[in-house]
């Protein structure tokens, strides 16, 4: 089974209006973090934001902001005031605790283009 | 500070050819990654260190690939007669407590 899932290959978004892109994961470790990234087109990973399984509350960083649903295992992602420059490859991911190489497993991604 | 570096940034190889991939982490960074991503997917574990000590390589495709961190710093993927499937970007990370910094990728493309 996969562990993360994004269910949204392509979004569009109206610049300045908000948008809230999906994930979904699948752990039975109790101990996890989820994590969001940004992949321009010039390839580099850029992290974004992180919710840790066992916080209260979600996770905000500036215009993003994590909604984390622990009971439907979800994690999306909601970008507020979308700027031209938020398009790009997003990746949701996740860390469990009891993986000892603490890989992260990511999910296919969400293309998001921002209409001017 | 200076964030992961990797070199080089592109690299094409003829099929059977062997190449070398170079990871500078942050300096300091204990934790070490390589990712595979294909033309769009998302990143795939390959292996990690932690220091010199390669702790996971369960995600390295064949015994074509080979990875090292004889210093515990800089780390070196190495794929040996590379087939036109090895054809992706890898990314090399570093950990500094929960987050993972990512460098730029290698785009290599076996023809």
């Amino acid at each position: 089974a996969q562990k993360i899932t994004q269910t949204q290959p392509g979004m569009f978004v109206q610049e300045k209006e908000a948008v809230t892109l999906d994930c979904t994961y699948d752990t039975s470790d109790p101990s996890y973090g989820l994590f969001w990234y940004k992949q321009p087109s010039s390839g580099e990973m850029i992290f974004l934001i992180y919710q840790g399984s066992y916080d209260q509350q979600n996770a905000t960083e500036g215009r993003y902001s994590l909604n984390f649903q622990k009971a439907r295992k979800s994690a999306n992602l909601v970008i507020s005031a979308s700027q031209l420059g938020d398009s790009a490859m997003y990746f949701c991911a996740m860390r469990e605790e009891a993986n000892t190489g603490n890989q992260f497993y990511f999910g296919t991604g969400t293309s998001l283009t921002v209409i001017p | 500070g200076a964030g992961v570096s990797q070199s080089p940034r592109y690299k094409v190889a003829k099929r059977g050819q062997d190449v070398a991939l170079r990871c500078d982490p942050i300096s300091g960074h204990v934790s070490l990654f390589w990712y595979q991503q294909a033309l769009g997917q998302g990143p795939e574990f390959l292996t990690y260190f932690q220091n010199e000590a390669q702790l996971d390589k369960s995600g390295l495709p064949s015994d074509r690939f080979f990875a090292e961190r004889p210093e515990g710093s800089v780390s070196t993927l190495k794929i040996q007669r590379t087939q036109q499937e090895d054809s992706a970007v890898y990314l090399c990370a570093s950990r500094q407590r929960s987050e993972q910094y990512f460098g730029p990728g290698t785009r290599l493309t076996v023809t």
